[in-house]
């Protein structure tokens, strides 16, 4: 079956420029993640979103960031005004409806590159 | 401090070497753990997970917790070089209207052919 897609698979923007990077996650599905991966450090959590409830925005670095999820489905990621800072590989996972435990279903990640 | 750490590495083995793959951790609430593999250029893959003290094997993956001392571990027996991939470790535990999970750092691994 399908799974995860981010468009685009890369992005090289200017400084100062707004990027938008795009998660189709696993139908049915109801958690969606956005990580953030620079070269040798773990998954920097960006934002959290479970069915209906609010978001969990605890990880977004700075107000420049924000995310939306259309119908419990697709979701954006927005960079405004991106610096050299943001290059790095962002990643957007999905889960099944809350389980026993949490498995979470990795894209391919958007590698972005702000020049 | 960070709540999980993980030595990144690189660790270089010959082809067939037992691989052990560490993560330590501060907060005790963990419930489950969890051992994600990440090939050059694409997402993690859950690998394994667990959700108590002890042992689970998967073929040649054997996972291990030891929750009094806040240390998990993955072993890859008779390693081979399509195991070289970046291993991350994560800890889960459910909250209020979902889970928080956290990443390690991840241990970068080259099996030598």
């Amino acid at each position: 079956g399908a799974g995860v897609s981010q468009s685009p698979s890369n992005k090289v923007t200017e400084k100062g420029k707004d990027v938008e990077l795009r998660c189709d996650p696993i139908s049915g599905h109801t958690a969606l993640y956005w990580y953030r991966q620079s070269l040798g450090q773990g998954l920097e959590f960006l934002i959290y979103f479970q069915g209906n409830s609010a978001p969990d925005k605890s990880g977004l670095p700075s107000d420049r960031f924000s995310a939306e999820r259309t119908g419990g489905s697709v979701s954006t990621l927005t960079i405004q005004r991106t610096q050299q800072e943001d290059s790095a590989v962002y990643l957007c996972a999905s889960s099944p409806p809350l389980f026993r435990v949490e498995t979470q279903y990795f894209g391919p990640g958007t590698r972005l590159l702000v020049l | 401090q960070k709540e999980v750490e993980q030595d990144p590495g690189p660790l270089s083995v010959p082809e067939g070497a037992i691989v052990s793959l560490n993560c330590t951790y501060s907060n005790s609430a963990f419930q489950y753990f969890m051992w994600y593999r990440q090939y050059s250029r694409k997402g993690p893959e859950l690998l394994m997970y667990t959700y108590s003290s002890g042992n689970k094997e998967d073929g040649r993956f054997t996972a291990q917790v030891d929750k009094s001392s806040k240390y998990i571990s993955l072993f890859i027996r008779d390693s081979q070089p399509s195991d070289s991939a970046t291993y991350l470790c994560a800890m889960s535990l459910f909250l209020t209207g979902g889970f928080k999970t956290i990443f390690g750092a991840g241990t970068r691994l080259f099996v030598k052919a």
